[in-house]
């Protein structure tokens, strides 16, 4: 079992809609990270978390530690959200770096 | 305006071939990390930096070396020991590997085999 799972692996909604993207890991964390790859390669930081919710602008990142799980939401899609979006997680006193999930293909017709 | 630079974009190797990607960073970061990204996989470790002259193995070095002379440095050496070397690979760095840090990511270089 992968450390960290994300749902769904492709998503595909029509602009406007109300998006959520689940990430799920088994190891006790210190952080966990939302990261969004566009279609070029490029990876974009969007929220670093360890407890409760953040937000910036229509994205919403949300944690549960407890559960180990996060969520990320995004209202009002837009086709320019169109990307994969990846879960990463550091664990609790690892020297390590982050443990990625495969990423969720997301893709908002107009 | 301070980022990562990856280059090539695009690289073709020949069998047995060593090839070396290159990643440069404006960032005065202290710690730098190489991923590989394979279709329907999360990112993998290769190596990663958390000060000049020192570098750690991550999770799939075997085929692969990298130096550290300078802190906005950190090229990737694909070797010829490396079987399936095809794949995406990313750049990214932060600023000390102590703490928790975003990372910042480059653009990625793209190796195929002839």
């Amino acid at each position: 079992k992968n450390e960290v799972e994300q749902s769904p692996q492709n998503l595909t909604a029509q602009e406007g809609e109300f998006i959520t993207i689940n990430c799920s890991y088994s190891v006790g964390i210190s952080a966990l990270h939302w990261l969004q790859q566009h279609p070029g390669g490029g990876i974009v930081s969007l929220f670093m978390l360890s407890s409760g919710k953040k937000k910036h602008g229509r994205l919403i990142a949300t944690i549960n530690i407890q559960e180990k799980h996060s969520s990320l939401h995004i209202t009002a899609s837009h086709p320019r959200d169109s990307a994969v979006y990846i879960c990463a997680v550091r664990s609790q006193g690892s020297a390590r770096q982050l443990t990625f999930g495969s990423g969720t293909q997301l893709t908002v017709l107009p | 305006d301070g980022g990562i630079t990856q280059s090539p974009k695009y690289l073709f190797r020949k069998e047995g071939q060593n090839v070396t990607l290159s990643c440069e960073q404006n960032l005065n970061h202290d710690a730098m990390y190489w991923y590989r990204q394979d279709p329907g996989q999360g990112l993998r470790l290769i190596y990663y930096s958390q000060i000049v002259n020192d570098f750690q193995k991550g999770d799939i070095a075997e085929g692969y070396s990298v130096s550290r002379e300078k802190k906005e440095s950190f090229p990737l050496t694909v070797t010829s020991a490396q079987k399936n070397p095809t794949a995406f690979y990313l750049c990214a760095s932060s600023p000390y590997q102590g703490a928790n840090q975003p990372q910042h990511f480059g653009d990625g270089t793209r190796l195929s085999i002839l």
